[in-house]
């Protein structure tokens, strides 16, 4: 166990809603990155927050956003849920920012939205 | 743009054997890479690093290289067991943020 969590494991929603997506990151870890991974692919990022600032950003639209607290939970929240954004989605905790550090998975959010 | 390919079908190996993993990538120059391990329903799991200036990094049963010239990494699994069977994920980073490969599902048969 890597020792992050997330939560809920499971998660059906419909096209338009919002959703919010948590993660508990290992304690001392104070970057945590978000991940969106389509069946048979690899992760994507979506961004990285580092003590509590987001501190970079992938192809993801504003919809995207986060947050990230004192306490090493993080959340992600998608607006205006679109059919492609069924997905599991995976936050990595990691002592630094660097990317040189190794970054502990989750076990994931499968979300379908219908 | 950026692009990082492997193996798309999946590597059957004998148990015992060496299994070996591909990762290539383009139009990238990438500070270091990694390799993960992925379970069905799972997050990845971090195996190794390697970094640029880094021909080969071993730890255990696993070995992994890097020819920056070839634009690729092998991943290598000596004396192979059924417990090693899952898809194994490559990562490219340069900073931050990690590109990553598809992965490549490996199954260690009896």
């Amino acid at each position: 166990e890597t020792g992050v969590t997330q939560s809920p494991t499971h998660l059906i929603k419909t096209r338009g809603q919002q959703v919010t997506l948590r993660c508990s990151s290992q304690s001392g870890h104070n970057t945590v990155s978000w991940y969106q991974q389509a069946l048979g692919q690899g992760p994507q990022f979506i961004f990285q927050y580092y003590r509590e600032e987001e501190n970079g950003r992938g192809n993801f639209p504003p919809r995207f956003s986060g947050l990230q607290f004192p306490n090493y939970s993080s959340e992600l929240n998608v607006n205006a849920l679109e059919l492609d954004d069924s997905a599991l989605y995976l936050c990595a905790s990691s002592l630094d920012a660097s990317g040189r550090e190794t970054q502990y998975f989750g076990p994931g959010t499968r979300l379908l939205v219908l | 743009s950026q692009k990082i390919e492997q193996n798309s079908e999946a590597l059957n190996i004998q148990e015992g054997k060496t299994a070996t993993l591909t990762c290539n990538y383009t139009n990238y120059s990438p500070a270091y890479l990694q390799w993960y391990r992925q379970d069905p329903g799972r997050g990845p799991v971090f195996l190794l690093l390697i970094r640029e200036n880094e021909k080969e990094k071993r730890k255990e049963r696993l070995k992994v290289t890097f020819d920056t010239t070839l634009k690729q990494s092998l991943f290598h699994i000596t004396a192979s067991q059924p417990a090693d069977s899952a898809t194994y994920l490559c990562a490219l980073g340069s900073g931050y943020q990690l590109i990553w490969g598809a992965g490549t599902k490996l199954i260690i048969k009896p």
